[in-house]
């Protein structure tokens, strides 16, 4: 079964930091780029970062460049978001999913697969 | 930067009608390869997103097929030929042409 798994949510104050992790079986994790996106109920649905299938190039939306991290660990299935200096607009429902594939050339079919997600509060 | 804009933001619906949403990016979606780098999710009410349609018109796979995407360039449009009540949710727009993605600010389908 294809399938991620998030972790690594809770609460912290303002300024501090998080690591969320997520989990991939059930296909090729190497051979795909991923993205992370987050919700929230005001602003709705935002990608927050991308990170090409070997680690090689990472993207980030605006508002948390120098703050966040995206990485991944293909050894281990795994993808990874870092994220320092939290403020409260970073309060979200953070999901991550599989991105385009890679063997070679790009094919692109959705974000066809997501986690069911891990809850960031930023609060005092 | 992208700019998607759907319209409605609301939509009532009443089963058994079709429905209709429309979705407007800022700049072209098609790339030049031909394609056009727009997708359709629902997020369902305490449910993780789901994509309907990607590159404006594939239905992703097992979803029914009254969900349809057409348009091209900067207009496009999500049609349900019949709604049924399990559609309620919140369905989003995306542009796939940048990295990292846009999306619309979703439009809420519930029962009328």
């Amino acid at each position: 079964e294809v399938q991620l798994v998030e972790s690594g949510g809770g609460s912290v104050q303002p300024g501090g930091s998080l690591r969320l992790s997520c989990l991939a079986s059930g296909f090729t994790f190497s051979s795909y780029w991923m993205t992370w996106v987050r919700h929230t109920p005001g602003k709705g649905l935002e990608c927050v970062a991308n990170i090409e299938h070997d680690g090689s190039e990472k993207y980030y939306v605006d508002s948390v460049k120098g703050r966040f991290t995206i990485s991944r660990d293909n050894a281990k299935n795994s993808l990874y978001l870092q994220m320092n200096n939290l403020r409260a607009e970073d309060t979200a429902v953070y999901y991550c999913a599989r991105d385009r594939l890679v063997t070679g050339r790009h094919y692109y079919y959705g974000l066809g697969v997501w986690g069911q997600g891990t809850t960031v509060t930023v609060s005092s | 930067d992208i700019v998607m804009t759907q319209s409605p933001l609301s939509l009532p619906v009443t089963p058994g009608e079709p429905a209709s949403i429309s979705c407007k990016s800022s700049q072209s979606l098609l790339h030049r390869n031909g394609k056009n780098y727009l997708d359709w999710y629902l997020q369902k009410p305490g449910q993780s997103p789901h994509l309907l349609i990607y590159l404006a018109s594939n239905r992703a796979s097992g979803v029914p097929d009254r969900f349809s995407g057409s348009g091209s360039g900067t207009d496009f449009t999500l049609k349900i030929s019949r709604v049924e009540a399990e559609d309620v949710g919140i369905y989003y727009c995306m542009e796939a042409l940048q990295t990292p993605q846009t999306f619309g600010q979703g439009t809420k389908v519930e029962i009328k």
